[in-house]
């Protein structure tokens, strides 16, 4: 069956060290996101691809980095520059932009400053 | 600015009632809408999509409607069962945010099915 693997499902990270979040899709699609979800707030972006190659920086992008090596991987970098990092990271992808193009979420990665 | 609103944000029903989640918009200007539900601690599960021209998307039990010139989505859940609690999110595709075309959230309605 397609869809969005992330990994790991939980991740410690110490302060100071950076810390990368896997997200692998076999849909096919060429356009994948990086979205953060804390309580009471709404999913916020924080990286975009559209093509390999190309990545865009969403809202609240600092501190965070991303390639796009393969179109079917999309790794989130948490680095030592994101000061609040703790929350629940969720990759999702779409096969395209078009308005009957919906949005395939992966199960999400918790990540916890200790 | 695009903004998203959902109520109630919580809603606790007995088995077997019909219930209608809402979600409204501020700007009419979208290229779609689409409902998420999500279990706790879990990732996203699309339900449905409806886009701008389409007035409603049907699912097995569940019913999205549009009215894009009020702003307004309904989510209709016939005959409520327990494994639908879970957490039912609405995001809009804005078509004023580039080529992007990007998702605007509501906060969710936390759906609570009691046997």
């Amino acid at each position: 069956d397609g869809g969005i693997t992330q990994s790991p499902k939980y991740l410690f990270r110490k302060e100071g060290q950076n810390v990368t979040l896997s997200c692998e899709q076999n849909l096919n699609h060429d356009a994948m996101y990086w979205y953060r979800q804390d309580p009471g707030q709404g999913l916020r972006l924080i990286y975009y691809s559209q093509i390999v190659n190309d990545f865009q920086k969403g809202d609240i992008a600092e501190g965070y980095s991303v390639s796009r090596e393969k179109k079917e991987s999309f790794p989130l970098t948490v680095t030592s520059a994101q000061k609040n990092p703790t929350a629940f990271y969720l990759c999702a992808s779409r096969r395209g932009t078009g308005a009957n193009y919906g949005y395939t979420f992966g199960s999400g990665t918790r990540l916890t400053v200790v | 600015k695009q903004e998203v609103t959902q109520i109630p944000a919580a809603l606790s029903v007995p088995e077997g009632e019909n219930l209608v989640l809402n979600c409204s918009f501020t700007d009419s200007a979208i290229y779609n809408l689409q409902w998420f539900r999500q279990d706790p601690g879990k990732g996203l599960t699309s339900l449905l999509l409806i886009q701008s021209s389409q007035r409603e998307q049907t699912s097995g039990r569940l019913n999205a409607s549009l009215d894009k010139s009020s702003g307004r989505s309904t989510l209709y859940i016939a005959a409520s069962q327990p494994g639908d609690s879970a957490t039912y999110l609405c995001a809009v595709n804005s078509a004023k945010a580039g080529n992007n075309r990007k998702l605007i959230w509501g906060l969710g309605t936390s759906l609570a099915v009691n046997p």
